[in-house]
């Protein structure tokens, strides 16, 4: 049972850019997030998902796309990248009848813009 | 959705019974109250949640008064490896997801 999977762990990106970072969860959960989270800060929500086909923006989702066509993965796009967007990237999921159990994390995707 | 105050460091040294207090005053009636712990360079974990009252598993404790205002995590004899950053959540996680603060950076000293 791998959980959330999360690729790549690094790149470095040229400002201007894009990149797909990429999730993939194995737990058969219908919701999944998107967070990033700057050094020392605590994690933002970018967009999440409640089940396939359905996605919804988070607290800072401007830079950022998503799509959800498959249970499994939840993939994030980024399209024309920035400096700001320099961050540590989360993918988590949860299942709503898991009470308890919280949300599963990924070890993240590191991303600097430069 | 309910806004949480929590310490931004605390010490503590390694078998010491560590207690962290979250303030949550605007709690609703659905919201559960989450923990989660995070190691540098790593997503956060789940510890623990709960209600209402106490509730314990293999990792910590988390006590809530009646009122729902505040909760404590409590971290029974730490070691060094409890050194993270945890952080107080509350909401309803299975309708709306769940917003993380800054988080109480947790030190253990030997």
């Amino acid at each position: 049972n791998a959980g959330v999977t999360q690729t790549p762990k690094f790149r470095i990106l040229k400002i201007g850019q894009s990149m797909t970072l990429q999730c993939t969860q194995d737990m058969n959960h219908n919701y999944m997030y998107w967070y990033r989270q700057d050094p020392g800060m605590g994690l933002k929500l970018i967009y999440y998902s409640v089940g396939a086909g359905i996605t919804d923006k988070g607290e800072v989702p401007n830079g950022y796309n998503v799509s959800r066509s498959t249970t499994e993965d939840f993939p994030l796009r980024l399209e024309l990248a920035a400096p700001s967007q320099t961050s540590v990237y989360f993918c988590a999921s949860s299942h709503p009848r898991d009470r308890g159990r919280g949300y599963t994390f990924g070890s993240g995707t590191r991303l600097t813009v430069v | 959705l309910a806004k949480t105050t929590q310490p931004i460091s605390m010490d503590s040294y390694e078998g010491q019974e560590v207690n962290i207090t979250c303030s949550h005053n605007n709690i609703a009636t659905n919201d559960y109250i989450t923990w989660y712990q995070q190691f540098p360079s790593q997503g956060p974990r789940f510890i623990i949640q709960g209600y209402k009252t106490k509730v314990t598993n293999e990792v910590a404790s988390l006590f809530i008064p009646a009122d729902r205002k505040s909760s404590t995590l409590s971290l029974p004899r730490v070691s060094l490896s409890d050194t993270a950053v945890y952080y107080c959540l509350v909401g309803d996680d299975r309708n709306t997801p769940l917003v993380f603060g800054k988080g109480t950076r947790l030190s253990v000293i030997a």
